[in-house]
Order: C-alpha cells, then structure tokens, then sequence
C-alpha cells in the first residue's frame, strides 16, 4: 500500500483566501484522524471519523475550520478564511478498526504558510 | 482524565551513548503504549507498540521500551545513539477511540 496520502505537500496563501487539505487514507482503514501540528501547541487533534462520520471535532480551534469525509477513501479539512495564526503543519492519519488501540499510520503533512 | 507525561522537552546525547526518553502515563487501566519518531519534514511514524503480555518491548532501529504499571511508565531506550536517531520522539496512550500524545521529545545527539 502506498500509505496514507497527502496534498499538497505545502501551501502558501494569503489571509482571507480558502484553503483545502486533501488526505487519502489507507485502504480498508476505518478511521481517520486530523492533526495540527505547530511549535507553540505541539501536536493537536482537530477531528476524527469513524466509517465516514465525523465522531469528535472538539478539537476544532473554530468555525472557520470544516472537515469532511464523503467517502471512504477521501477526507478535506477546508479553512475559509484562513489567518496567519492557522499556519502550520496538518497530518492525516488512519488505523484499521479502532481509533485508540490500533496504529495511527501518518501521511507526509501539509505545511500550510498563510501571509 | 487520561494524560501522558514525556519529561524532558530536549534532550542530548553523544553518538554512542545510551539513550533514555522517559514519559509517563495516567490511567484507571492499563493502556496500550505507543512510541512514535518524526524525523524532520515527515510524519509520525511506529517505533514500538505495547499491548499486553511481555512488558519489554522491541521496536525498530534499536529501539525498546518497559512497561512498568507499578511505576505507570514506559520509557524508551537505546544503548548506542546513532546520528541517524536525531528526530523527535512522542509518547502515545490507548484512549477512548483515539490515542492520547504526549508533548514529545526532541533529541540530539552530538558527534
């Protein structure tokens, strides 16, 4: 498998424009994980899905911040509009039947720069 | 609630020397433990993973880890640091339907 696929790689923006992370999961996984990673907060969960429903979104910092899964093997977490506080470093992950036990396989991550 | 405490945001050590990454972990029962490496620029990625039965664990590159319930923790070590091993190291626990990270911990290692 080629693991848990991310795009782009890097995004640069400037304040006010939408932006759209896109993630593939691993086959058959069925859970998938957003993160955000930056140096002040270090590692945060922003929202999980379980078979394709939204679970948690707690972590979600607010409403400008929207995910989706319309399917099994696609998920976009869309940021309209963005700010500069929203760059950072955004991981998808994915595991196989259950979200605490199982392995959390990560994608590459998405640098997001918004000017 | 469940929490995980990596102590030691940065640590150093000279290639060859053993290395220690500590965390500890807070449950009413014993969780699965996880130890993820990011090298820089990529993901997380499994290092070692307990579950149940034997409490020391071996992972990969060396690595390995003890679960202690007396001590509730699950420190990481390697006898001989390698340059390669520079990377940062998080601590993960078993929570309801998604892993519980700890702050990570950065690790140097010094020619």
């Amino acid at each position: 498998d080629a693991g848990v696929i991310q795009s782009p790689r890097h995004e640069v923006t400037e304040m006010g424009q939408e932006v759209t992370l896109r993630c593939k999961p691993i086959s058959g996984h069925d859970y998938l994980f957003w993160y955000r990673q930056t140096m002040m907060r270090g590692l945060e969960l922003l929202i999980y899905f379980n078979n394709n429903v939204p679970i948690d979104d707690s972590g979600m910092p607010e409403d400008r911040f929207s995910a989706k899964m319309p399917n099994a093997s696609f998920s976009t977490l869309k940021i309209q509009p963005s700010e500069p506080r929203d760059s950072a470093v955004y991981f998808c992950a994915s595991s196989l039947w259950t979200g605490g036990t199982d392995t959390q396989y990560f994608g590459p991550g998405t640098r997001l720069t918004v000017l | 609630a469940q929490s995980v405490t990596q102590l030691g945001s940065h640590v150093s050590v000279s290639e060859g020397a053993l290395v220690l990454l500590r965390c500890n972990y807070s449950s009413s029962v014993p969780p699965y433990l996880f130890w993820y490496v990011q090298y820089p620029n990529q993901g997380l990625q499994l290092l070692l993973k307990y579950t149940t039965g034997a409490t020391l664990v071996k992972g990969i590159n060396g690595f390995e880890a003890e679960f202690k319930k007396s001590e509730t923790s699950f420190h990481l070590t390697k006898p001989s640091a390698h340059m390669s091993d520079a990377a940062e190291y998080f601590c993960a626990s078993s929570g309801p339907d998604k892993l519980i990270f700890g702050t990570g911990t950065r690790l140097q290692v010094f020619p």
